[in-house]
This record gives C-alpha cells, sequence and structure tokens, in this order.
C-alpha cells in the first residue's frame, strides 16, 4: 500500500531556532513530492520536487528530495512565529493508464514556534 | 472502476468571460477537491466540496466559485476571467474518511483566457 510518512509529528522550537521536518515515501509511480503548509483550514503550497538533489528555495524555507532513499526535507531558518502551522508532505502518483493521478499525503508536522 | 473525469479538456476563454468547469468523482468518494495548477508548479487548492457545501476554501477571491450536486459531481464556476486565471485546473475526489488523505486526481481541464 502507498504510504507518505512524515516526521516528526509535532515539535515546538523558539524564535530563530532552525528545524528541519521529514518525509518519507512508498508509492508506485512516483512522479512528484509536494509540500504544504496549513494554517487555518486549507493548505497553502509551498514546492514541488521531482528531481532528486535539487535543492528548491524560498525565503527561509528550503526543500529537497532524494528519489533513491525516497524521502524529502523541508528546512526551515530562522523561525518565526508565524512559521507555527502543520506542514503537509504529499506525494503523487500516476496510474500505468496515465490518466488520473493518486496524491497520498502524510499526517503532517505540527510546528510551533514560541517567541 | 472509471476513476475521476473532468471536461472539458480544454478551454478558450476571453477576458472578462466566465466558465464553468465539470467533475465526477471516482466511484465510492463523496468529496470533491479543486486546484488551480500553473506551469511548473504544484498544485493550488481553491476550496473542498462535501455534503453539497464547501467545506474548506484557499486564497482564491470570490471570481471562484463552486458547487456540488446530490450524485456528488461537481462544478467549479470563474467569473469575469482574467488572464492569470489561465491554468491546469484540476479536480481530486476522496471519501470523507479519508479526508485529505488520499485523493485522486482527474487528467484536469487546461484553461487558456486571452
Amino acid at each position: 500500500e502507498d504510504k507518505v510518512v512524515q516526521s516528526p509529528l509535532s515539535l515546538v522550537v523558539h524564535e530563530g531556532d532552525t528545524v528541519t521536518l521529514n518525509c518519507s515515501y512508498e508509492v508506485t509511480n512516483f512522479r512528484s513530492l509536494l509540500w504544504y503548509k496549513q494554517e487555518k483550514k486549507a493548505p497553502t503550497f509551498l514546492f514541488m520536487l521531482t528531481s532528486s538533489g535539487i535543492e528548491k528555495k524560498s525565503g527561509r524555507l528550503s526543500s529537497i528530495l532524494d528519489k533513491k532513499e525516497l524521502f524529502s526535507i523541508l528546512n526551515i531558518t530562522a523561525t518565526q512565529t508565524g512559521d507555527s502551522a502543520v506542514y503537509l508532505c504529499a506525494v503523487s502518483s500516476e496510474f500505468v493508464s496515465g490518466n488520473n493521478r493518486k496524491l497520498i499525503w502524510g499526517l503532517g508536522t505540527s510546528l510551533a514556534v514560541n517567541p | 472502476d472509471a476513476g475521476v473525469t473532468q471536461s472539458p479538456t480544454h478551454l478558450i476563454k476571453t477576458r472578462g468571460q466566465q466558465v464553468t468547469l465539470r467533475c465526477s468523482p471516482k466511484s465510492g468518494h463523496d468529496t470533491v477537491s479543486w486546484y488551480q495548477q500553473a506551469l511548473g508548479q504544484g498544485p493550488q487548492f481553491i476550496f473542498q466540496y462535501y455534503e453539497e457545501e464547501e467545506r474548506q476554501r484557499g486564497n482564491f477571491p470570490d471570481r471562484f466559485s463552486g458547487h456540488q450536486f446530490p450524485n456528488y459531481s461537481s462544478e467549479l464556476n470563474v467569473n469575469a476571467l482574467l488572464l492569470g486565471d489561465s491554468a491546469l485546473y484540476l479536480c481530486a475526489s476522496s471519501h470523507r474518511d479519508r479526508g485529505l488523505y488520499e485523493q485522486y486526481f482527474g487528467p484536469g481541464t487546461r484553461l487558456t483566457v486571452t
């Protein structure tokens, strides 16, 4: 069965700390790995990763994918209270027919950044 | 078992017009989510429907509206189209018990606004 596992499940840090969130996966017909930030209700897209070893960066956030070891990490440097959220990892797979894709989500990492 | 289907496949509209996109969920699914995907980007969540009501909404203006029918199929409506609305619109279905955790995407509708 396809699965996406995130760790840790929750994390509490102080402002200014650097955090690393992990996402490992076992998904057939892998197409891409996506990171989302979920604060209140709807998830907000952060990154899409399709190639190994190429870092994606946006401000203080960065992410990289290792398709050989089947995992990705999301780094947040110099954390701020506004970074407090649930960070979701999702993996997209494509069916052999190519007509549909399946998105498997992890359970998320709940990050709390204290002032 | 039919997967998620969407129609039309491609659509070309001009600025200011209105568009309706359609989605039929995978058999056994009761929840439909809509995403907008720009070229080279990941899907941006628009909203999610369950029991014919909008349950979650992303950061999209009111020009984007939707509907879910008793048979669980769904429509996405976009009014007063802008050039920036050009994108691939994806529908994803899931079962409420699985929530966000396992979604099946349709092939998408490619909308071009000129």
